[in-house]
């Protein structure tokens, strides 16, 4: 079972915005990475570190991070980001690294 | 631009070995690691381990005891082996390029170049 926790599934209408949280106790010392995975494409990282995009990402994805919990947000939220999402970091040993359980984001 | 291609066989019969490379194709794996991540047919991603380019590997301890990360630095390529499949080991495999920083005193790990995938399934 994956040590950092995502909830399944969100919704978010089309322009509004949208969060996802990742939680698990090694956030409280390690940034998380956030991967976004289009049905049937490879991952594709969009926010690393405390808050940074990779070039080529909208600047609607930004990250935080509070305590135990990583936070993505997708502000106006765009069609083509229906996708899964999983955060990654170390695990709680900190010795090696774990994916967040993913959440699944549909775009009404 | 960076890019990872990845190659490997497919369809494996159980107990049989895994075997992955993956090569980095304009611009070094010097200062960077090359990890594995697996996943199941309808279901999450998983961290598999990575290598850095002086050769030193961390693995997830579930396949720690059945998985081989090596790298050959003068073909830019990593590859890996995981010995003694069954079914459960089903999966797309995809290979990324990793990098670890700190910044703000807080460590932080990414994979920014991944690999298209590759289909693995297992079967008698």
């Amino acid at each position: 079972s994956s040590e950092l926790t995502q909830d399944p599934a969100v919704s978010v209408a089309l322009g509004q915005t949208v969060r996802i949280t990742c939680q698990g106790d090694s956030l409280r010392n390690y940034y998380a990475s956030w991967y976004q995975q289009k049905s049937g494409q490879a991952p594709v990282l969009v926010i690393y570190g405390k808050n940074n995009r990779p070039s080529g990402i909208p600047d609607r994805f930004s990250g935080s991070s509070s305590g135990d919990t990583a936070s993505l947000t997708i502000t106006g939220t765009q069609a083509e980001d229906e996708a899964d999402y999983y955060c990654n970091s170390r695990d709680s040993s900190g010795n090696h690294f774990v994916f967040g359980t993913g959440t699944r984001v549909t775009v009404l | 631009q960076v890019q990872v291609q990845q190659w490997g066989a497919g369809l494996l019969k159980p107990s049989e070995t895994l075997s992955l490379t993956c090569g980095v194709y304009g611009g070094s794996l010097s200062g960077y690691y090359g990890g594995w991540i697996r996943q199941p047919p309808g279901k999450g991603l998983e961290w598999i381990g990575h290598i850095n380019y002086s050769g030193s590997t961390n693995y997830n301890p579930s396949l720690k005891s059945r998985i081989t990360i090596s790298v050959d630095t003068s073909k830019n390529q990593f590859s890996l082996k995981l010995s003694s499949v069954t079914a459960a080991d089903t999966a797309v495999y995809y290979c990324a390029r990793g990098h670890g920083d700190y910044e703000s005193g807080y460590y932080y790990y990414y994979m920014d170049v991944w690999g298209k995938g590759t289909t693995v399934s297992v079967s008698s």
